[in-house]
């Protein structure tokens, strides 16, 4: 049974508009939050983080937002630019040292 | 920057065979990862390493196995392939201190097929 489920399978936005993407989570445990990001051919990257502590992390164009009580995150990116355009992971942890649980990924595409 | 590298892009293996994916990572990392990439599934873990011959299971281990022998590689072996073993196959390593503080580090993965 998947504990971090990715509802959206994909999403279309404008180059310049607001990318978000949704994560939801069903293990109250999970204390730490991360985003990978993956391109056709090729691994998944690091792109952002966030701990139960904190409800935000910014870095650059992306924003990342934790809701502990609706055991919901979202990922925003603004402004959307054509090589955002991949596929996003969310995953979660129970502390820092657990394995990490990864949502079915959704494919964005930014479209000119 | 670190390079995870995968021996194969693309693998067609037969029902029955013994299969070995190599990874190896040149960065000196302890933390090494097998994961499969499934559509509507995500990334599942198969097996993990913390160090050289050390070896613990993952969500999803039945039918793998792995083998550590040095640090910098990191192989996945299927006893006797079967069909529903086809899969993206990605190999990851990271630094100690668990995912949050050393984020992992994929390869390009390999893309097996069994027939």
């Amino acid at each position: 049974d998947q504990q971090v489920k990715q509802n959206s399978p994909s999403l279309s936005v404008q180059e310049g508009r607001i990318s978000i993407l949704n994560c939801d989570y069903t293990n109250s445990m999970f204390d730490y939050f991360l985003w990978y990001k993956k391109y056709p051919a090729e691994g998944p990257t690091f792109l952002i983080s966030i701990s139960s502590i904190k409800d935000k992390n910014e870095d650059g164009r992306f924003t990342v937002f934790l809701n502990k009580s609706a055991k919901h995150l979202s990922l925003h990116i603004v402004p959307s630019q054509p090589g955002d355009s991949a596929v996003y992971f969310c995953a979660a942890q129970r502390n820092s040292w657990g394995k990490l649980q990864f949502g079915a990924g959704t494919q964005v595409v930014v479209t000119p | 920057d670190v390079k995870v590298t995968q021996s194969s892009r693309y693998l067609v293996k037969r029902t029955g065979e013994k299969v070995f994916l190599e990874c190896v990572q040149d960065m000196d990392h302890e933390n090494m990862f097998w994961y499969r990439q499934d559509p509507g599934l995500g990334l599942r873990l198969i097996y993990f390493s913390y160090d050289v011959k050390m070896k613990e299971k993952g969500d999803i281990p039945e039918g793998y196995s792995v083998s550590r022998e040095k640090k910098e590689r990191f192989s996945l072996i299927l006893e006797s392939a079967s069909t529903n073993q086809t899969s993206m196959y990605l190999c990851a390593s990271s630094l100690p201190g668990g995912s949050y503080n050393s984020p992992l580090h994929f390869g390009n993965g390999t893309r097996l097929t069994v027939t």
